[in-house]
């Protein structure tokens, strides 16, 4: 398995451009998030999935969208890039038994910078 | 409001000796508990969790971690440190209201083993 894979690794924007963070796991997993990591602030929930076609904010959803067509991808779409969202961002899957106590599995990451 | 403090950026610790990252936790209910750590470049690995039952909970790499109702504490332990440990330390709670296995991070420690 190779688990959750995340692309690009690396990616610079300008202001106002958009692009696409993709995010697939291989373990199929129901639930699906992803995360920004910023300096000294621990991870920060963007959105998520509960499953396909099924999706929801988390606490910093504003600037973000997201989908979920299959149970193996959850991409998360920048619009309209600002500074602010310079960061990295980390893909996360986990299978829910229902009882709140499972492990979430990450993907390496991807550093966004905007300028 | 539900939180979990890391109250030390940075722990410094000699290759060989005991080392104790700290955690606690501000939340209603009964919490579940992980460790995360991650390396440079890396997404986060899961090292160990407490749902119930034995206080002390055991997890990769020669980790342990004891849960302390009374104190809210869940400090991560290892009897030996090894250079190879240094990382970045993250602890997380669970078990939360809100129906997708949220978790809430701390902001993270860093821990330098030398030689």
């Amino acid at each position: 398995n190779a688990g959750v894979t995340q692309t690009p690794k690396f990616r610079i924007l300008k202001i106002g451009q958009s692009m696409t963070l993709q995010c697939a796991q291989d373990m199929n997993h129901n639930y699906m998030y992803w995360y920004r990591q910023d300096p000294g602030m621990g991870l920060k929930l963007i959105y998520y999935s509960v499953g396909a076609g099924i999706t929801d904010k988390g606490e910093v959803p504003n600037g973000y969208n997201v989908s979920r067509s299959t149970t193996e991808d959850f991409p998360l779409r920048l619009e309209l890039a600002a500074p602010s969202q310079t960061s990295v961002y980390f893909c996360a899957s986990s299978f829910d038994s229902g009882a709140g106590t499972d492990t979430q599995y990450f993907g390496p990451g991807t550093r966004l910078t905007v300028l | 409001a539900q939180s979990v403090a890391q109250p030390e950026d940075q722990v410094n610790v000699a290759e060989g000796n005991p080392l104790t990252v700290k955690c606690t936790y501000s939340v209603s209910g009964n919490p579940y508990l992980f460790w995360y750590v991650q390396y440079p470049n890396r997404g986060l690995q899961f090292l160990l969790k407490y749902i119930t039952g034995d206080n002390l909970v055991k997890g990769s790499y020669g980790f342990e971690a004891e849960f302390n109702k009374s104190q809210t504490s869940f400090h991560l332990k290892k009897p030996s440190a090894l250079v190879s440990d240094s990382a970045l330390y993250f602890c997380a709670v669970g078990g939360l209201e809100g129906g997708y296995n949220k978790l809430i991070f701390g902001a993270g420690t860093r821990l330098a083993v030398h030689p």
